[in-house]
């Protein structure tokens, strides 16, 4: 079975300085993996995704996230932090052969000025 | 073009009842998918419609069902209502199915409360 784990809960970061939300995952063979954000009251938003080649991966927003296969990680980043940052952000992949995209319990972000 | 739409947006039922939700996709997906999303369990997969076809489902009990139409259209069904089944029902739509579908684009999700 396929697993994304995010193992904050919530992180804090001052404004203007660098964010990094930690996800892992367990898929079986290539995985492609995906951030999304959800902002209150809101569906999620798409922010970036990997399927092969580089292993940063560069989205919107300014967001980027760093692959590593040997420490089956996408954690997601930002070099400088914005109070309008601060959502619900969600670490989601998959595997060979399956149509099911596996969430994360999501990371909530708080941007304090 | 316009985004993924689920209507209602806010529903009251009783326990015992059922429910129905509806998705439209943005145009040209046919891939829809819908997830349940509560504090304690986050999102879950429900289950996922390609060309009117269910591809693939959850760890849910039968009282969750789905379908389909033509025009890519999904609606979500739920039966005998339980308190647990108060969530936040999101629908996504994407163009193509399998892993390659994974790019999804999500409605803003019809919150249903259970009394």
């Amino acid at each position: 079975a396929q697993s994304v784990a995010q193992p904050e809960d919530q992180v804090n970061v001052a404004e203007g300085n660098p964010l990094t939300v930690k996800c892992t995952y367990s898929v079986s063979g290539n995985p492609y993996l995906f951030w999304y954000v959800q902002y209150p009251n809101r569906g999620l938003q798409f922010l970036l995704k990997y399927i092969t080649g580089d292993n940063l991966v560069k989205g919107s927003y300014g967001f980027e996230a760093e692959f590593n296969k040997s420490q089956t990680s996408f954690h997601l980043k930002k070099p400088s932090a914005l109070v309008s940052d601060s959502a619900l952000y969600f670490c989601a992949g998959t595997g060979a052969g399956s149509y099911q995209l596996t969430f994360g319990k999501g990371t909530k972000l708080s941007v304090i000025p | 073009k316009a985004g993924v739409t689920q209507t209602p947006r806010y529903l009251i039922k009783t326990r015992g009842q059922q429910v129905t939700l509806s998705c439209s996709p943005i145009s040209g997906h046919r891939s829809v998918s819908w997830y349940q999303q509560t504090p304690g369990q986050g999102l879950q997969f429900l289950f996922e419609y390609f060309s009117e076809t269910q591809r693939n489902k959850g760890n849910f009990p039968g009282r969750f069902s789905g379908r389909q139409f033509s025009n890519s259209r999904s609606e979500m069904n739920v039966s005998t209502l339980e308190l647990g089944d108060s969530a936040l029902y999101l629908c996504a739509s994407s163009r193509i199915s399998g892993r390659q579908g994974g790019e999804q684009y999500f409605g803003p999700g019809t919150r249903l409360t259970v009394t």
